[in-house]
């Protein structure tokens, strides 16, 4: 069974620091990787999406890595600023448009 | 496109009734999730429609539950003698067949009184 885990469960940082987010799975086994962001009382909104193939994905001041043999994943956020504030979520994909096992996500607090 | 559209927002029941969520995805996406988000959790699944065919049940997925999805286009998740353990935040997402990512619906926010 895929287990999917997150460190660290919540991370307060200044302003313009830049940070890093773990997320891990246990079955090395998977199609493809989605990081996630959820504002308080939100549905989720897609961050970055990496197959299984690749090794890492960019997208402005993020970027996410993906080393499947040892099951890591790693969300880089650059010049961290308050708005970024939110819970960070990392899900794995089993197959081919299957269901997604999600960690319990990073509660990320940014000050200005 | 709007993006995946759900349902009531929000749904304050007693114990003991039943309650209907709507979904609707984006119309270019065969796939249609459930899932279900309890305070300080990851969204955990419940079911996946390709086109009109339930294709997978979680065994989180009691009697209790059903969902449809009529002509493969929007999809209801129906709670029967809700108890307050439901009482959750209730996801809808959707994806096309070239596995482009998950697109997620804002949620149904459910309390069970």
């Amino acid at each position: 069974k895929q287990e999917v885990t997150q460190i660290p469960a919540a991370l307060s940082v200044p302003e313009g620091e830049n940070l890093v987010l773990n997320c891990s799975f246990t079955d090395s086994a998977i199609y493809n990787l989605q990081w996630f962001r959820q504002d308080p009382g939100k549905g989720l909104t897609s961050l970055l999406l990496i197959q299984s193939s690749q090794r890492e994905q960019t997208s402005g001041r993020l970027n996410a890595s993906l080393d499947k043999s040892s099951g890591r994943s790693t969300l880089y956020i650059a010049a961290s600023q308050p708005g970024d504030s939110a819970t960070y979520l990392c899900a794995v994909g089993r197959e081919y448009g299957n269901k997604l096992v999600f960690g319990a996500g990073t509660i990320l607090r940014v000050k200005s | 496109d709007t993006g995946v559209s759900q349902d009531p927002r929000h749904k304050i029941t007693k114990r003991g009734q039943n309650v209907t969520f709507r979904c609707d995805p984006i119309s270019e996406h065969n796939r249609l999730y459930w899932y279900r988000q309890t305070l300080g959790q990851g969204p955990e699944f419940l079911t996946y429609f390709q086109n009109e065919a339930q294709l997978e049940k979680s065994r989180l997925l009691s009697d209790r539950f059903s969902a449809e999805r009529p002509k493969g286009s929007f999809s209801t998740l129906e709670i029967q003698r809700t108890e307050q353990g439901d009482s959750a935040m209730y996801l809808c997402a959707s994806s096309e067949s070239g596995a482009r990512g998950y697109t997620f619906g804002s949620g149904t926010r459910l309390t069970v009184v």
